[in-house]
């Protein structure tokens, strides 16, 4: 099974700046996907993240607030852009390898005050 | 666009109390099924998952899942919970056509009382 570590694991940012999340994986992976769980809700899909192209982003997420980097196939970055209060959640990555389950980093806890 | 449905919010039971958690999802190809726990202030973690093959899966813990297709469920089941089993729990469908990312419940926090 991998082994996903997020960095920072919480952090509480003033509204208007960005954070970025780092994921890292302990194997080589194809696709990195990184998931959004706001307060009391389920985990909604952000974006996949491919190595060597642009980040496939779903309906309601955009690259210009949250731009993803995947320089290798075992890192990724997530930026959380320009934050409002809105954006206080928790954000994951995970691997899918196929045919097993995904792994999934601790996630970081985001308070924008 | 496919969903899952998770009708229990919130549960409580009381521990020895027997467990079933609804699941409900709206794609109508081959999917994978998951179901997956998160304690408080851990990781999601995989309790079970149902790729094909006999439809009543056994996880770790004591949980087990039915998969029936007729009724697009996967219901999550356990004869006796502990309180240790205190924790949100998540069902996930990932159809079997190569997209590897998971549509999710919107979970069911279960609240075991000693």
């Amino acid at each position: 099974s991998a082994v996903i570590s997020q960095k920072p694991s919480r952090d509480i940012c003033q509204r208007g700046t960005s954070l970025t999340i780092q994921c890292q994986v302990d194997s080589q992976v194809t696709m990195m996907f990184w998931y959004r769980q706001q307060p009391g809700q389920s985990l909604t899909l952000i974006a996949t993240a491919n190595q060597g192209s642009e980040a496939t982003y779903e309906s309601g997420f955009v690259i210009d607030k949250f731009p993803i980097s995947r320089p290798n196939l075992t890192f990724s970055t997530l930026t959380v852009s320009n934050m409002s209060p809105e954006d206080s959640s928790i954000y994951l990555c995970s691997d899918k390898p196929p045919l097993t389950e995904a792994f999934f980093g601790q996630g970081t806890r985001l308070t924008v005050v | 666009a496919q969903s899952v449905s998770q009708h229990n919010h919130h549960v409580i039971l009381s521990e020895a109390a027997s467990l079933e958690l609804g699941c409900n999802y709206s794609y109508g190809g081959t999917v994978n099924l998951f179901w997956y726990v998160q304690y408080p202030g851990q990781h999601l973690q995989l309790l079970l998952k149902y790729f094909s093959g006999d439809p009543l899966v056994k996880g770790i813990k004591g949980f087990e899942a039915e998969f029936i297709k007729s009724k697009f469920s996967f219901n999550l089941r356990k004869p006796s919970v502990q309180w240790s089993d205190t924790a949100e729990y998540f069902c996930a469908v990932n159809p079997d056509t190569g997209r590897r990312a998971l549509t999710f419940g919107s979970g069911t926090r279960l609240q075991v009382q000693p």
